[in-house]
C-alpha cells in the first residue's frame, strides 16, 4: 500500500537558518514525488516535483528537493528561511501510469521567528 | 491562465442539508480531481475525471456523496443530507493527462456543517 510520512508535524526555524522537511514513502514502484506548500485557508501551491533525471530538483522560491531512491526519501531544504516560508508543507506521490491520484503525507507545519 | 477556481470558498450549512461545490479546471486541462482535508491532515483523494468520464470513484467516502463533470469543463461535487464529519476543506486539482503530469490546485471549499 501506498504512504507518505512526514514524520516532523511541526518545525521552528529562525530566519535566516537553513531548513531540511523529512519526507519517506512506501510505494511499489518509483513514484512521481511532488512538494506543495499551503499558507493557513489556502489552497496547496506547487514547489517542485521529480520525475525523472537528476535526483536534485530545484523549485520556486528558493527551495531545493533530493530524490534517494535507497531511502526512499524526498527531503526538501532551502539554505536560508524568510518569514514568508512560514505554512504548512505537503510531500505527495503519485503513480506513473493509470489513475493518478496523490497520496500526501500528514504535512509539517513551519514556524519561523525573526 | 486564470488558475483552478472554486465556488463557493465557504459553505455553513445545517446537518442533514444538501450541499453543491463547484470547480472550474485550468481551460486546458482534461483530469480533473477532487480531495477532501480534514483538520490536521493532508488531503485525501475522493474522485477524478478524464473529460467527462468519470475513472475513479470507489474512494467516494459514501453513497452521499456524487461529483459530476457533465461537458469536460467544470465540475460538481454534491452532498447529500450532510453530517457533522463532512466538515473538511473540499479542494479541486486539475491537470493534463500524459507522461509526467502535475496537478494544480484550487483554493477549496471550507465546508462547516452545524
Amino acid at each position: 500500500a501506498q504512504s507518505v510520512t512526514q514524520p516532523d508535524i511541526h518545525i521552528t526555524v529562525s530566519e535566516g537558518a537553513s531548513l531540511e522537511l523529512r519526507c519517506n514513502y512506501s510505494y511499489g514502484a518509483t513514484p512521481y514525488l511532488f512538494w506543495y506548500v499551503q499558507s493557513p485557508g489556502q489552497g496547496l501551491q506547487l514547489l517542485l516535483k521529480y520525475f525523472s533525471g537528476d535526483t536534485l530538483v530545484q523549485g520556486i522560491k528558493g527551495f531545493e528537493a533530493e530524490f534517494k531512491r535507497s531511502q526512499s526519501s524526498f527531503n526538501l531544504r532551502k539554505p536560508s528561511v524568510h518569514w514568508s516560508d512560514a505554512a504548512e508543507y505537503f510531500c505527495a506521490v503519485g503513480a506513473r501510469t493509470g489513475a493518478n491520484n496523490l497520496f500526501f503525507g500528514t504535512g509539517t507545519r513551519l514556524t519561523v521567528i525573526p | 491562465d486564470t488558475g483552478v477556481s472554486q465556488d463557493p470558498r465557504h459553505k455553513i450549512t445545517k446537518r442533514g442539508q444538501n450541499v453543491t461545490f463547484r470547480c472550474d479546471p485550468i481551460s486546458e486541462h482534461n483530469r480533473l480531481y477532487w480531495y477532501r482535508q480534514t483538520l490536521g491532515q493532508g488531503p485525501e483523494f475522493l474522485t477524478y475525471f478524464q473529460n467527462e468520464a468519470q475513472l475513479e470513484k470507489s474512494r467516494l467516502l459514501s453513497d452521499r456523496f456524487s461529483a459530476e463533470r457533465p461537458k469536460g469543463s467544470f465540475s460538481t461535487l454534491e452532498i447529500q443530507r450532510t453530517e457533522q464529519g463532512d466538515s473538511a476543506m473540499y479542494l479541486c486539482a486539475s491537470s493534463l493527462a500524459g507522461g509526467a503530469e502535475t496537478q494544480y490546485f484550487g483554493p477549496g471549499t471550507r465546508l462547516l456543517v452545524l
